[in-house]
């Protein structure tokens, strides 16, 4: 069974750093990861999806990595502001299934 | 374009009560999904279906029921709700091509 570790649970920077989410997964035969964010009382909306073919997916300041063999993938945030605070949940998509697997996410505050 | 729309976004049931939670999405997707998400535990899935007249368990179906009424609407119920089941329960549509999951708001739901 799958299952998706998230570490730290809470991360707390100064605005302006540079951060990364780790996201950890047991099965590598994986169809695709996709990174998440949550405010609080909100839904999931989806920052990044990497299909199991590519390394890395960008879009404005984030960055997410995927290095299958190691059951890993990244989440970069470059010049952090207050508003990157949310939740940020990653999800594991097992090939040959519908199924998402999530993390539990890494609640980030960013500090003016 | 509303993408994936629930009803009603909060809900207070005594144990006992029955209820059904809608969802429509409006992006021609076959598969949609219902999560729970309880703090701690992060996002599980109850039910999904993978085309329109088709529903699967997911991890945590005990207790629920779910129609695929159309390819647009996918309904979860609580035929007898108990307390254990007060969660936020999301609703979610995929892509054919990638399985990127597009999120709905959520319901919020309490029972006593």
């Amino acid at each position: 069974k799958q299952e998706v570790t998230q570490i730290p649970a809470a991360l707390s920077v100064p605005e302006g750093e540079n951060l990364v989410l780790n996201c950890s997964f047991t099965d590598s035969a994986i169809y695709n990861l996709q990174w998440f964010r949550q405010d609080p009382g909100k839904g999931l909306t989806s920052l990044l999806l990497i299909q199991s073919s590519q390394r890395e997916q960008t879009s404005g300041r984030l960055n997410a990595s995927l290095d299958k063999s190691s059951g890993r993938s990244t989440l970069y945030i470059a010049a952090s502001q207050p508003g990157d605070s949310a939740t940020y949940l990653c999800a594991a998509t097992g090939a040959g299934s519908y199924q998402l697997t999530f993390g539990k996410g890494t609640k980030l505050s960013v500090i003016p | 374009n509303a993408g994936v729309t629930q009803t009603p976004k909060f809900q207070v049931l005594k144990t006992g009560q029955s209820m059904t939670l809608q969802c429509a999405q409006d992006m021609n997707h076959n598969s949609m999904y219902w999560y729970r998400q309880d703090p701690g535990m992060g996002l599980r899935l109850i039910y999904y279906s993978a085309s329109e007249g088709t529903t699967d368990k997911g991890e945590v179906p005990n207790g629920y029921n779910v129609s695929r009424l159309n390819k647009r609407e996918f309904s979860l119920r609580l035929e007898s709700a108990a307390p254990s089941q007060t969660s936020v329960y999301f609703c979610a549509s995929s892509e054919e091509s990638t399985y990127e999951q597009y999120f709905g708001p959520g319901t919020r739901l309490t029972v006593t």
